[in-house]
């Protein structure tokens, strides 16, 4: 079973400080790796992708990636109430994409 | 506005009932793909389409029709529906098969049922 595997959390942070998403893949076919951010009752929406090893930077977010170790990570800068959601981390291969459960997150101010 | 929609968005129905969610898109993607929501377990996939008249079974597509005629239309047919299939349903789409992980999604259908 291929499989995408998350903290559940929830996370909390204080406002202002950086906030570490971690995820973990099984499957060594993945080629690109996906955030999304669902704030309760909404649907997913994506805020990042990273295709390579490395670092990907957007604004307050970025999002790692490192092959070898099957392990994706997105950090969220500056933290506001707005980031508080449910963030999920998802890995897609061919045609087919896995989630991972979801980590909620919760910035307290 | 560019938008995936989903119809109903929220259905009470009982068992063996035939139902249909509907969805459409305006952004002339090729991918559309349909999930289910259900807590602790995150989304899985039903069932996906890369293009008109082919279409894939997904993770759990066990009691699921689906049907691509319309590059926009992409319905997910429930033919006697039983109580675990009670969930959030998520219609979504992506450009073409080389992005299938960039996807847009609908508002989401919340199917109970009885």
């Amino acid at each position: 079973q291929k499989e995408v595997e998350q903290n559940s959390g929830p996370l909390s942070v204080p406002e202002g400080a950086i906030a570490s998403l971690n995820c973990t893949y099984s499957d060594r076919g993945s080629q690109s790796f996906f955030w999304y951010r669902q704030y309760s009752g909404k649907s997913p929406e994506l805020i990042m992708f990273i295709y390579s090893n490395g670092d990907k930077e957007d604004g307050r977010f970025t999002a790692q990636l490192n092959k070898a170790s099957q392990y994706v990570s997105l950090l969220i800068r500056d933290s506001q109430p707005s980031d508080s959601a449910t963030y999920l981390c998802a890995g897609s291969s061919a045609s087919k994409i896995i989630f991972g459960s979801g980590t909620r997150l919760s910035i307290r101010p | 506005e560019a938008q995936v929609t989903q119809n109903p968005r929220y259905l009470i129905t009982v068992t063996g009932k035939k139902l249909t969610v509907t969805c459409s898109q305006n952004m002339n993607h090729e991918y559309m793909s349909w999930y289910r929501q259900d807590p602790g377990l995150g989304l899985r996939q039903i069932y996906y389409s890369m293009n008109v008249e082919v279409t894939d079974k997904g993770d759990v597509p066990e009691g699921y029709k689906v049907s691509r005629k319309e590059k926009r239309n992409f319905p997910l047919i429930l033919e006697s529906p039983s109580p675990n299939q009670t969930s959030l349903y998520f219609c979504a789409s992506s450009v073409d098969r080389s992005n299938t992980g960039e996807l847009f999604f609908g508002e989401g259908s919340r199917l109970t049922v009885l």
